[in-house]
């Protein structure tokens, strides 16, 4: 069964460095999505991206952040200078383009830690 | 304003017992409804939705969940648990003409033997 992988699992490093967490999203799937989740807290979209852009973002998502899908099959998250509450697990996801398709497929995450 | 609220934090059952976790929306029409299960270390794996149709849906696992319009909730159950259900739940809705998944807080559940 196709799955979305995420690397690294685990990713520290130091507040100030810029960190690029990485996803291959489900061959064939179009919409694909970042999300986080602070410790103890409710799981927190950030941004979605279709046909090679942007097509929601959060308030969460701002100019230290952005994405990328540098080739056919990655789909790359930015962080250009990480703070101590940038420390979360980021979850990429991934959906078909089927009409009233809503599922997403989630991957197992990458835990930061900012230090 | 549009959200989701999972009332319980933390639930704790037997091994064997019924189970009924709690959510309920914030929204003027009918969101697309989702119940996530994350295992520890693990990501978030789908249990089953509701987009429209019959109110009951059947998940994987044997989890089922029943939508009520009236009360704005979609409340997850399973008649029996078995100790690998001990996991974190989350219930999420996508808004209709949003993209992003809206999810709860997540009620965290602990299996007793």
């Amino acid at each position: 069964e196709p799955e979305v992988t995420q690397t690294p699992s685990h990713q520290v490093t130091q507040m100030g460095q810029e960190v690029i967490l990485r996803c291959v999203p489900i061959s064939n799937h179009l919409y694909f999505y970042w999300y986080r989740q602070i410790l103890g807290q409710k799981v927190e979209f950030l941004v979605s991206f279709y046909n090679n852009e942007i097509s929601e973002k959060s308030e969460i998502f701002d100019d230290q952040f952005s994405v990328e899908r540098p080739d056919g099959s990655n789909f790359t998250l930015k962080i250009r200078s990480t703070k101590l509450e940038d420390s979360a697990m980021y979850f990429c996801a991934s959906r078909p383009g089927l009409v009233n398709f809503y599922e997403q497929y989630f991957g197992p995450g990458t835990r930061l830690t900012v230090t | 304003a549009q959200s989701v609220t999972q009332p319980d934090i933390h639930i704790t059952v037997s091994e064997g017992a019924s189970l009924e976790l709690r959510c309920n929306y914030s929204y003027g029409a009918t969101p697309y409804l989702f119940w996530y299960v994350q295992s520890p270390g693990q990501g978030l794996q789908l249990l089953l939705k509701y987009f429209s149709g019959d109110t009951l849906v059947q998940g994987i696992k044997g989890f089922e969940a029943e939508f009520k319009r009236s009360q704005s909730s979609f409340n997850l159950r399973k008649p029996s648990v078995h100790w690998s259900d001990a996991a974190e739940y989350f219930c999420a809705v996508v808004f209709q003409g949003a993209q992003k998944l809206v999810f709860g807080q997540g009620t965290r559940l602990t299996i007793n033997p």
